[in-house]
């Protein structure tokens, strides 16, 4: 049971590159969320999708886009880097959301 | 003003002692806390989370949950090395389609 998948784990983009992050879960989960994680900042909402077809802007949303490709898929995307998004991002799902998170290995992101 | 609030640390304690993290938090609705552990470099993992007014134990871990004076404690006994990490605290808006994390303290155990 291999749980939250994230690619890749780094990337090292240049300021003006875009790039997608990749997740998936095989758990049969229907919440889906992306969260971007800086020093002294904890764990930011990016975005979110509550079910399959749906998806919400959560507490930083600019400079990002998702896609809800299916139930076991939730992807990120970049369209313009900047040095700002320099961070650790990381992908999460939930069966019931009282029951809390599971939380993929999270990729590592710098851009110069 | 956040909605979780943590002391960073670092919080040092010695091996075999308790430890004890507190969390704050400015919703007064919120109904359920979620403590998480992060290693350095790795994910957030869920400990425990706790729903109702008191105390609820799972093994070394105890959760307290103080609704009237907002806020959330987790102790660790017999604290070990392996505990060392940065501790999490979350909950959920109302209709849970999100959480609100602290920003984490870290835990330093020394043998």
């Amino acid at each position: 049971n291999a749980g939250v998948t994230q690619t890749p784990k780094f990337q090292v983009l240049k300021t003006g590159q875009s790039m997608t992050l990749q997740c998936a879960q095989d758990m049969n989960h229907n919440s889906m969320y992306w969260y971007r994680q800086d020093p002294g900042m904890g764990l930011r909402l990016i975005y979110y999708s509550a079910s399959e077809g749906t998806t919400d802007k959560g507490e930083v949303p600019n400079g990002y886009n998702v896609s809800r490709l299916n139930k076991r898929e939730f992807s990120l995307r970049l369209e313009s880097a900047a040095p700002s998004q320099t961070s650790v991002y990381f992908c999460a799902s939930s069966e019931q959301e009282d029951y809390g998170y599971t939380f993929g290995s999270g990729t590592r992101l710098t851009v110069v | 003003q956040k909605e979780v609030e943590q002391n960073s640390g670092p919080l040092s304690v010695p091996e075999g002692a308790i430890a004890s993290l507190n969390c704050t938090y400015s919703d007064r609705g919120s109904q359920s806390f979620f403590w998480y552990r992060q290693y350095s470099g790795k994910s957030p993992e869920l400990i425990m989370f706790i729903y109702s007014n008191g105390d609820k134990e799972d093994g070394r871990f105890t959760a307290q949950l103080n609704k009237a004076s907002q806020y959330v404690s987790l102790l660790i006994r017999d604290s070990q090395p392996s505990d060392s990490a940065t501790y999490l605290c979350a909950h959920p808006e109302n209709n849970f389609n999100k959480f609100y994390f602290g920003s984490g303290t870290k835990l330093n155990v020394k043998p």
